[in-house]
């Protein structure tokens, strides 16, 4: 186990409605990322944040997606008006500042009907 | 732009044999180099982590290999075990940060008994 614990870990939800993840990290750590895994591929990186400011989104994180850690603690990442697109499994990480080491989550598997 | 090729897409062994797995990186800079395992519908979890200045690094029965020459990495499974069937992630990241990871699509390894 390596501490990082995601919710739900599994969401079925109708196209158009808005769903909710919740991460919560290793107590210690004070980064935290988002990253998307579709089917057969690797993580591809969403967002980050240090402490509870969020340094960095990637293109992938469109208007839709919106990500937040307001007390530098857990995260959630909301996803808005969902398309059968965003199916994917939603993957949570923390680390250190240094040393830097990933620890995942065990991931939010969303499909979207 | 930056990317990380593995290779095989997938690979089926039986107990008991050995494996090389490959993976081929353009990412420039270049910072550290990692693998993760990813079993089914879990998160990725660290194997190995390398800078440019580090060859070889083992963990137990996996040796990850790095040649940032050619930009070149390989990770060798010993004496395979069933519990070994997973996908294994090269990922490569251009600084220290730990928030640029380019994930590579991984290798799905099969151990048949």
């Amino acid at each position: 186990d390596t501490g990082v614990s995601q919710d739900p870990r599994h969401k079925i939800t109708k196209r158009g409605q808005n769903v909710t993840f919740r991460c919560d990290p290793i107590s210690e750590h004070n980064r935290l990322y988002w990253y998307r895994q579709t089917l057969g591929q690797g993580p591809e990186f969403l967002t980050y944040f240090q402490n509870e400011a969020q340094l960095e989104k990637s293109r992938l994180l469109s208007d839709r997606f919106s990500a937040e850690r307001p007390k530098g603690s857990f995260s959630t990442l909301e996803i808005q008006r969902t398309e059968q697109g965003d199916s994917a499994m939603y993957l949570c990480a923390s680390s250190l500042a240094s040393p830097y080491e990933q620890y995942f989550g065990p991931g939010t598997r969303l499909t979207v009907t | 732009k930056n990317q990380v090729e593995q290779s095989p897409q997938s690979l089926i062994i039986l107990e008991g044999k050995n494996c090389t797995l490959q993976c081929n990186y353009t990412v420039s800079p270049f910072s550290n180099l990692r693998w993760y395992k990813q079993d089914t519908g879990r998160g990725p979890v660290s194997l190995t982590i390398m800078t440019f200045s580090e060859n070889t690094k083992s963990n137990g029965r996996y040796t990850a290999t790095l040649d940032a020459d050619t930009k070149q990495s390989s990770l060798h499974i010993t004496a395979s075990q069933l519990s070994d069937s997973a996908s294994y992630i090269c990922v490569v990241s251009p600084n220290n940060a730990g928030n640029m990871l380019t994930f590579g699509g991984g290798t799905r390894l099969m151990v048949k008994p």
